[in-house]
């Protein structure tokens, strides 16, 4: 079983609606965790931290279920910029970052 | 602020020939850098863990000797892809995380090609 696990997708989405993709992790202390974004031949880039108690930077918001051990990213009002990867990340101590292979996020006209 | 900037972002090389990528965290000092790889479709590949003024820690199935790790201050680290093949023509970026905080900040890649 691999310790950080997504859909690898593709999602495809019409412009304006919702989104939401999960990422499992099977290490229960693991302790902190991102989302990270990548567009296609590029360098991944922070998008956001998840917190317990969740948290909301905009249209994105992340929610962290600890009992179900799942991150979630929601998407609200997709725009076509927002087309690209969406990597997990988890912590698991000692700066240790296990990275999902990545869910890809298709918005459509 | 946290910016890492790589060098070079382009490299054609023939079979046999070895390359330098640099790594430098412009604006912040990094105790830890990272080396990633990655296949085209693929995820990122941790290949190995760099800490400044210690040896690197390698990621199993990564070998040491071909790619060849430095990190000689807080700000630069190198990777070296000594006799280089057409296997691996990758994608190679690094990572740079500010001493004391989880968050990893990447460089721009380098796109490597072996002919």
């Amino acid at each position: 079983r691999k310790e950080v696990e997504q859909d690898p997708g593709p999602f495809n989405v019409p412009e304006g609606a919702t989104v939401a993709f999960n990422c499992t992790y099977s290490n229960s202390a693991s302790q902190s965790f991102f989302w990270y974004r990548q567009d296609c031949r590029k360098e991944p880039k922070l998008l956001m931290s998840v917190y317990s108690s969740g948290n909301e930077d905009g249209r994105f918001t992340a929610q962290l279920n600890r009992a179900s051990q799942y991150i979630s990213l929601l998407i609200r009002d997709s725009k076509l910029s927002d087309s690209a990867t969406y990597l997990c990340v988890v912590n698991e101590g000692n700066y240790q970052l296990i990275w999902g292979a990545g869910t890809k996020l298709i918005i459509k006209p | 602020g946290a910016v890492v900037s790589q060098h070079p972002s382009w490299v054609i090389c023939k079979s046999g020939t070895s390359v330098k990528i640099e790594c430098r965290s412009l604006d912040f000092q990094a105790t830890t850098m990272f080396w990633y790889r990655q296949f085209p479709k693929q995820s990122l590949m941790l290949m190995a863990t760099s800490n400044e003024g210690s040896k690197a820690t390698y990621e199993q199935g990564v070998e040491k000797d071909k790619f060849l790790i430095n990190h000689a201050s807080l700000t630069l680290s190198t990777l070296t892809v000594t006799s280089a093949h057409p296997e691996d023509s990758s994608f190679y970026i690094c990572s740079a995380r500010p001493t004391a905080q989880e968050t990893q900040y990447f460089g721009p890649g380098t796109r490597l090609l072996v002919l």
